[in-house]
């Protein structure tokens, strides 16, 4: 029953190492969204996509970052040669639809700690 | 750009005291707003939304109305729940193009018994 699950809850990487984050949304959602949320911030949005189709990826920050959604249902989220600025909890969402009214169903989130 | 500024926490209550966390906007178009809770070890669920102005969003007792003309969504409860204990996250969702989020800082709110 599920909700949108993300793996590794956890990850802590040393500086230089790539990281790769996993987001399962519920069965169906069109719209995917990666969030970054600093400690003690509201989250900020990545990228987002519909269906396979990334539509828009305006708010990663850097060319080390890499998303992708092959066949419009798990997505990863790629981070290459990871800095310490890069620690944060990473949000998966997905919505049922494509629209400024749909619900953004939230996962838990993966805690990335770069050391 | 877009953005949603909402009143620094900590904010700290007794139980059934009435609850105000101020939420205003900046957007281009008509934006949806939406309040989000994060409870402890919890991912973010959506509270409640409002599409258009002068809509009401409500649940678990909770009200925030969209208010164009002083683009404010302020987040109202009359008799809060040591339950209701959280973060709570202002956010508006965009008229035209990709349907993102744009989040507030957050409120953590704490009820003592």
């Amino acid at each position: 029953g599920a909700g949108v699950s993300q793996s590794p809850r956890y990850k802590v990487a040393k500086r230089g190492q790539d990281v790769a984050l996993r987001c399962d949304p519920i069965s169906g959602h069109v719209s995917l969204f990666w969030y970054q949320q600093a400690l003690g911030q509201g989250p900020e949005f990545l990228t987002y996509f519909q269906n396979e189709a990334q539509l828009d990826k305006s708010g990663l920050p850097s060319d080390r970052f890499f998303a992708e959604r092959p066949e419009g249902s798990v997505s990863t989220l790629k981070i290459q040669r990871t800095q310490q600025e890069d620690s944060a909890v990473y949000l998966c969402a997905s919505s049922p639809f494509s629209g400024q009214e749909a619900e953004a169903f939230f996962g838990q989130g993966t805690r990335l700690t770069v050391v | 750009g877009d953005s949603v500024t909402q009143m620094e926490g900590p904010v700290t209550l007794s139980e059934e005291a009435f609850l105000t966390i101020n939420c205003t906007y900046t957007a281009t178009g008509y934006p949806s707003l939406f309040w989000y809770v994060q409870y402890p070890g919890e991912g973010l669920q959506l509270l409640l939304k409002a599409t258009k102005a002068d809509d009401k969003g409500s649940n678990k007792g909770f009200e925030a109305t969209y208010r164009k003309e002083t683009t404010s969504f302020h987040l109202e409860k009359g008799s809060v729940q040591v339950s209701d204990s959280a973060v709570y996250f202002c956010a508006l969702s965009r008229s035209q193009g990709a349907q993102k989020l744009v989040f507030g800082q957050g409120t953590r709110l704490t009820i003592n018994p």
